[in-house]
Parts: structure tokens; sequence; C-alpha cells
């Protein structure tokens, strides 16, 4: 069974640009859960979608959006970026609705000039 | 107070000693609670998951909870250099869905 696959895998932009990351979960997983890590911060939930609905956000600004399509497949976008915004952002598949375990991707290693 | 802390190490253990990971969280309604293990440069991978007060044993890992004492932690048995990773706990956040507060991990060497 394939893994949670991202893309790209890697990514430069600059300042003020927007971008498009992109998962998709593992087969039958319907749970997709992105994150952002950091290494001052460590992971940091960003947004969770269960069946092409965002049931849980974490606290990040409005420029991080998503949404997830009707074979589960995942895009987060950030609108505007931010130097700060250079990290790893890691999504992660699960199975069950609730405390599920999660199945994590490659990330997408993302870097603004 | 953050929501979850672990103790950041470095930790280094002698091969073949026992590698004790901790982890103490802030929410008291917290039901699930998991532990990673992410090596350098990878993303990070399930080793154990525990729900209910106690311990639970997967081969050389044991992990322990103590609701009360809203503490978790990871025993790696029989260490080996390939259990040299950063560890990180993870702590249900709510009651619905799969959303998780992360701790910023413990590194973890182990020396042959």
């Amino acid at each position: 069974k394939a893994g949670v696959t991202q893309t790209p895998r890697y990514l430069i932009k600059t300042r003020g640009q927007q971008v498009t990351l992109s998962c998709s979960p593992i087969s039958g997983h319907r749970s997709v859960s992105w994150y952002q890590q950091t290494p001052g911060q460590g992971l940091q939930f960003l947004f969770e979608y269960f069946s092409e609905t965002q049931r849980n956000k974490g606290n990040f600004p409005g420029r991080f959006s998503g949404r997830q399509f009707s074979n589960s497949r995942s895009e987060m976008n950030v609108s505007t970026l931010e130097l700060g915004d250079s990290a790893l952002y890691l999504c992660a598949s699960s199975f069950g609705e609730t405390n599920e375990k999660l199945f994590f991707g490659s990330g997408t290693q993302l870097s603004v000039l | 107070q953050k929501e979850v802390e672990q103790n950041s190490g470095p930790l280094s253990v002698p091969e073949g000693a026992i590698a004790s990971l901790n982890c103490t969280y802030s929410d008291r309604g917290s039901q699930s609670f998991f532990w990673y293990r992410q090596y350098s440069g990878k993303s990070p991978e399930l080793i154990m998951f525990i729900y209910s007060n106690g311990d639970k044993e997967d081969g050389r890992f044991t992990a322990q909870l103590n609701k009360a004492s809203q503490y978790v932690s990871l025993l790696i048995r029989d260490s080996q250099p390939s259990d040299s990773a950063t560890y990180l706990c993870a702590v249900n956040i709510g009651n619905t869905g799969n959303q998780f507060y992360f701790g910023t991990g413990t590194s973890l060497t182990v020396i042959p």
C-alpha cells in the first residue's frame, strides 16, 4: 500500500508570493491534517480535513488555507508569503475519525527568500 | 506553559542501556498519547501509542501513562545505535478529530 505522498519536495519562493502544496493520503484514509515544523517551534497543527470538511484549525493566520477533494487528496495554500513561513510542511493521514494514528508524508520544504 | 513539554536533551546512552524519555502535558482531558520517532531529514513515524493508565509494551519499547500526574514516558530497552533519533510526544487536542499537540522532541544518541 502506498504511503502518504506530498509534492513538491522542495520549494523556493520570494516574499509576497503564494504557494500550493499537495498531499495524497494512504488509500482508504479519509482524514488529512497538516503540520508546520520549524527548529524552534517543533510541529504545530495547521488544520485537519475529514470527508472534504475542515474540522479543526490551529492558531495560524488566515493566509494559511486548505481544502480536501472527494478522493481525499488535500491541498494547502499559503498566500502573501513571509520569511517566517519557511518551514517543513508535513501532511499526515489517518484512517478513523478521532484520535487516530498519524501517517506522515515526506514533507515539503518551503524556503521563502 | 506549553501544552506538551519534553526534555530537549540531547540524551546520550551507551549501546545496550535503557533510554528513558519523558513528556508532560497540560490538558487533563487528553485521551490519546503517541510517540513518534524522527530521523534527521525524515518525517515522523509512529512507534507507540497508549490510551489507558499503566504500561504498554511492544518489543523493546514500553510506553507508560499516568493521567493523574499528566505524564507519559517512553522506555527503550537494549538501546541500539539505530535508535538514535529525535523522539516526539504527541497528545490529542479536544475530543473530536485527529489533531495533536507535539512536544519539541528529545534528541537521543546511542553510543556504540
